[in-house]
């Protein structure tokens, strides 16, 4: 069965402080690893994807893979409450996997 | 420009009716793709459509029925569907440039109401 699981949360963190955002997946044969976000009643939005082991930043934003440990994590610094949303770690092989999804919130 | 848009954005509908949801990109994606969300659940994925020929077909209930005119259109057909049927209807293309690494972007949605 191939699968991808986060943390339900939901993760609540102070505005200024690092959000920490977990994955793993099951399937050792994917290949991209994907984060979105997503508020509430709208659609998924394409904040990072990661191909190699290591980190890849991008603004406030890393995503960091260990295809070893099967784990993939999003951090957010300075998070602000305009980040509060839920987050969805995707991983591909021949189709898109979706986690069910970690509420983060933000509050000041 | 990574903009997917379908329309409607909103559709409410009987059992007995038959509607159609579209979508559209222009950005050369030769890869789309139709997802149903449910509350607080993540996108499932229902048609995948390559090089506009369907590739994918999630075990999905007949009364939905994909169509890809052209590579930059993509229908779903409904007919008689069930209140059950009532989700967020995604559609999201990818460029296939590379096998195992097609990023997906989403359009807005239809948020659909079946009565």
């Amino acid at each position: 069965q191939k699968e991808v699981e986060q943390n339900s949360g939901p993760l609540s963190v102070p505005e200024g402080a690092i959000a920490s955002l977990n994955c793993t997946y099951s399937d050792r044969v994917s290949q991209s690893f994907f984060w979105y976000r997503q508020y509430s009643g709208k659609s998924p939005e394409l904040i990072m994807s990661i191909y190699s082991n290591g980190d890849k930043e991008d603004g406030r934003f890393t995503a960091q893979l260990n295809k070893a440990s099967q784990y993939v994590s999003l951090l957010i610094r300075d998070s602000q409450p305009s980040d509060s949303a839920t987050y969805l770690c995707a991983v591909s092989t021949d189709k898109l996997i979706f986690g069910t999804g970690t509420r983060l919130q933000v509050f000041p | 420009d990574t903009e997917v848009t379908q329309t409607p954005k909103h559709l409410v509908m009987g059992m007995t009716n038959k509607k159609s949801l579209k979508c559209e990109q222009h950005m050369g994606h030769r890869a789309m793709y139709w997802y149903k969300q449910k509350a607080k659940k993540p996108p499932e994925l229902m048609f995948v459509y390559s090089y506009e020929k369907l590739s994918i077909n999630e075990s999905v209930p007949s009364r939905f029925s994909p169509e890809c005119p052209n590579s930059s259109l993509l229908n779903l057909h409904l007919h008689a569907l069930q209140p059950e049927d009532s989700a967020l209807y995604l559609c999201a293309s990818s460029p296939l440039k590379i096998q195992g690494r097609e990023t997906q972007y989403f359009g807005p949605g239809t948020r659909l109401l079946v009565l």
